[in-house]
């Protein structure tokens, strides 16, 4: 089946500092790649479309120049937090979806949960 | 815009018994696919049953079966035989024809008891 990787699995990292997550599809060409946030106990948000080759769609609410998205190859997505606060500790979990119609899933990474000290 | 709500945020089923998720969703379409995703304590996100809106039939995976009802726009999740390990956050998900986007509801929290 389609697998989709995240790394890293977890960071724990100083406030002020970058870090970068990416999402990989194994055996598979990712034309579209989420990202989402979820919050202990809450549902998964999406925060970002990440579209190869062109710019990522951002939900309402997330701030572009904090969460840099790049979907350079049909293959890797990366999310880049930027100048990290504690209050963008959370868990971010990543999925890809192949190409064409039909009701196919999304491919869910196994997440990344970051810690800001 | 759609929206998913599962009404029941926490469930418990005895080991062997059955129990029925329930999953309700907004929607104006008239095709559509919905989803339900499980998450274990690991946090990873996996897939458990999903049905095209224009398919009648009710779709089954082994012990995991749904009862949707498109007039009502009801999507239930529906487990037999329950297992310790299906103890997990269940997600209901609402994804249209030709979108590429999920919908989540809030979850439902299952515990199994032994």
């Amino acid at each position: 089946g389609a697998v989709v990787s995240q790394h890293p699995s977890w960071v724990i990292c100083k406030s002020g500092t970058s870090v970068k997550i990416e999402c990989r599809s194994l055996d598979f060409q990712a034309t579209t790649m989420f990202w989402y946030r979820q919050f202990p106990k809450q549902s998964l948000m999406l925060m970002a479309t990440s579209n190869e080759g062109s710019k990522a769609t951002y939900e309402q609410g997330v701030e572009k120049d904090k969460f840099l998205i790049n979907h350079a190859s049909l293959t890797l997505s990366t999310l880049t937090v930027t100048s990290a606060h504690p209050e963008d500790s959370s868990f971010y979990i990543c999925s890809a979806i192949t190409t064409g119609g039909g009701p196919l899933a999304q491919h869910f990474g196994d997440g990344t949960r970051l810690s800001i000290l | 815009a759609q929206t998913v709500t599962q009404s029941q945020p926490e469930m418990s089923v005895q080991e062997a018994e059955t129990v029925t998720l329930s999953c309700t969703y907004d929607t104006s379409e008239s095709d559509y696919y919905l989803f339900w995703y499980k998450q274990p304590p690991s946090r990873q996100m996996i897939l458990v049953i999903r049905q095209e809106a224009y398919k009648q039939q009710n779709a089954t995976e082994n012990r995991f079966s749904v009862n949707f009802q498109k007039a009502a726009k009801s999507f239930s999740l529906k487990i037999s035989d329950s297992q310790l390990g299906d103890a997990a956050m269940y997600f209901c998900a609402y994804r249209t024809l030709y979108g590429q986007n999920f919908v989540f509801g809030p979850g439902t929290r299952l515990s199994v008891l032994p």
